[in-house]
């Protein structure tokens, strides 16, 4: 069965490092997702993402935070200059058109540590 | 309360026993998903009702929503150990917002 991949696993960085966050979205899917997970908190939307560009975004995703499609496969989220609080679980997530929009297929997360 | 608002926050139940979480959220919505959390993994889809839906059985799992409330509730009967996990209610709301996820419910089944 398809699924989306996220990689790194875990990644540890000091404060004010950039990170990227890489993500293979299910093949036939056309909108992408991040979202956070701070420990013990809920799942926050970060951005949504359409035919090559940003459809949505929320106010946590600021002017440090990217997201690109560099190529057919991947979907990557950049930070720019990490903060201590930017540690969480980060999780992609993909859907397909029409009514395949409506189920979101989320990744096994990249948790970041940021020290 | 929160959009996507679950309650109880933590439940605890013999294995075999059944289980229903809640989930209560505010604006119109095209539809409401669950998803089921292992500690520390990721998310996996587990049921959609759409808002003309009242109810809708997947295996164990019954959905039902009243979109008259607002609310939403799971149940998951005769639970077993491996349902343990913590369970979100996600919304999709209907004027261009993306999901607004709770903050979930802990489930633990004791064997």
């Amino acid at each position: 069965e398809p699924e989306v991949t996220q990689t790194p696993s875990h990644q540890v960085t000091q404060m004010g490092q950039e990170v990227i966050l890489r993500c293979v979205p299910i093949s036939n899917h056309l909108y992408f997702y991040w979202y956070r997970q701070i420990l013990g908190q809920k799942v926050e939307f970060l951005v949504s993402f359409y035919n090559n560009e940003i459809s949505e975004k929320s106010e946590i995703f600021d002017d440090q935070f990217s997201v690109e499609r560099p190529d057919g496969s991947n979907f990557t989220l950049k930070i720019r200059s990490t903060k201590l609080e930017d540690s969480a679980m980060y999780f992609c997530a993909s859907s397909g058109s029409g009514q395949n929009q409506e189920t979101q297929y989320f990744g096994p997360g990249t948790r970041l540590l940021v020290l | 309360s929160q959009q996507g608002e679950e309650d109880p926050q933590a439940l605890s139940i013999q294995e075999g026993e059944n289980a229903t979480m809640n989930c209560s959220y505010k604006t119109s919505i095209n539809n409401l998903q669950w998803y089921r959390q292992n500690s520390g993994r990721g998310l996996v889809h587990l049921i959609l009702i759409r808002s003309n839906e009242r109810e809708k059985h997947s295996g164990r799992l019954r959905v039902t929503l009243d979109t008259s409330k607002k609310s939403s509730s799971l149940l998951i009967t005769a639970s077993r150990a491996a349902d343990t996990a913590s369970y979100f209610c996600a919304t999709d709301p209907a004027y261009g917002q993306n999901f607004v996820f709770g903050p979930g419910t802990r489930l633990s089944v004791l064997p």
